[in-house]
């Protein structure tokens, strides 16, 4: 079975600066999408960055980009220049096939003014 | 367009009642889930749907029955509630395809005294 670890519980950042959460899975898979997903206190579930394993370009939106590295089977999402709602809960997925999504346990993020 | 749809958005149950989570979505999804997100556990799947009609047990499916009569809704109940099923539950959508990410509902806390 597909697992995705998240070994940062949680994470802090200075405002405007550069922050990296890890997230690491295993897979037996060649073919399959990994996301970054952001939960703020609203506890709304949103879509952040999506990567698919076929592409060796990292996938980037704005300030959050990714660094892809499908060998080593990791998936660590960057968020640049910090701002005060950044602050979240974090959750890498991966999804392969016709499957559900498989979460890590998240990290949580504080950005501190 | 509302998205995924989830009611209620607070409850409170006794020990041994029972009671339904309605999910609807409106954007023509094969796929629909059913999340619970704990402290420190991130999102385990308990239940989803690949199809009207169809169900699949998820990673954490005991205490739980759900069904999908129609496309757009797919109900959670609980026949006999349990303290340990006190937990935020969140419903999801989504295409079949993998590459397609999946669409989340605000979230129902339950509490179950």
């Amino acid at each position: 079975a597909q697992t995705v670890t998240q070994s940062q519980p949680e994470m802090s950042v200075q405002e405007a600066e550069t922050v990296t959460l890890s997230c690491t899975y295993d897979t037996s898979e060649s073919d399959y999408y990994l996301f970054w997903y952001k939960q703020p206190p609203s506890r709304q579930m949103i879509l952040v960055i999506r990567q698919e394993a076929y592409k060796q370009q990292n996938a980037t939106e704005n300030r959050f980009s990714v660094n892809f590295q499908k060998a080593a089977k990791s998936f660590s999402l960057k968020i640049s220049d910090s701002q005060l709602g950044d602050a979240a809960m974090y959750f890498c997925a991966y999804r392969s096939g016709n499957t559900p999504l498989v979460f890590g346990k998240g990290t949580r993020l504080s950005v501190i003014a | 367009n509302a998205g995924v749809t989830q009611t209620p958005k607070f409850r409170v149950l006794k020990t041994g009642q029972s009671m339904t989570l309605l999910c609807a979505q409106d954007m023509n999804h094969e796929y629909m889930y059913w999340y619970r997100q704990d402290p420190g556990m991130g999102l385990r799947l308990i239940h989803y749907s690949v199809g009207e009609g169809t169900t699949a047990k998820g990673e954490v499916p005991d205490g739980y029955n759900v069904s999908r009569l129609k496309k757009q809704n797919f109900l959670l109940g609980l026949e006999s509630a349990a303290p340990s099923q006190t937990s935020v539950y969140f419903c999801a959508s989504s295409y079949r395809q993998s590459y397609q990410p999946q669409h989340f509902g605000d979230g129902t806390r339950l509490s179950i005294l």
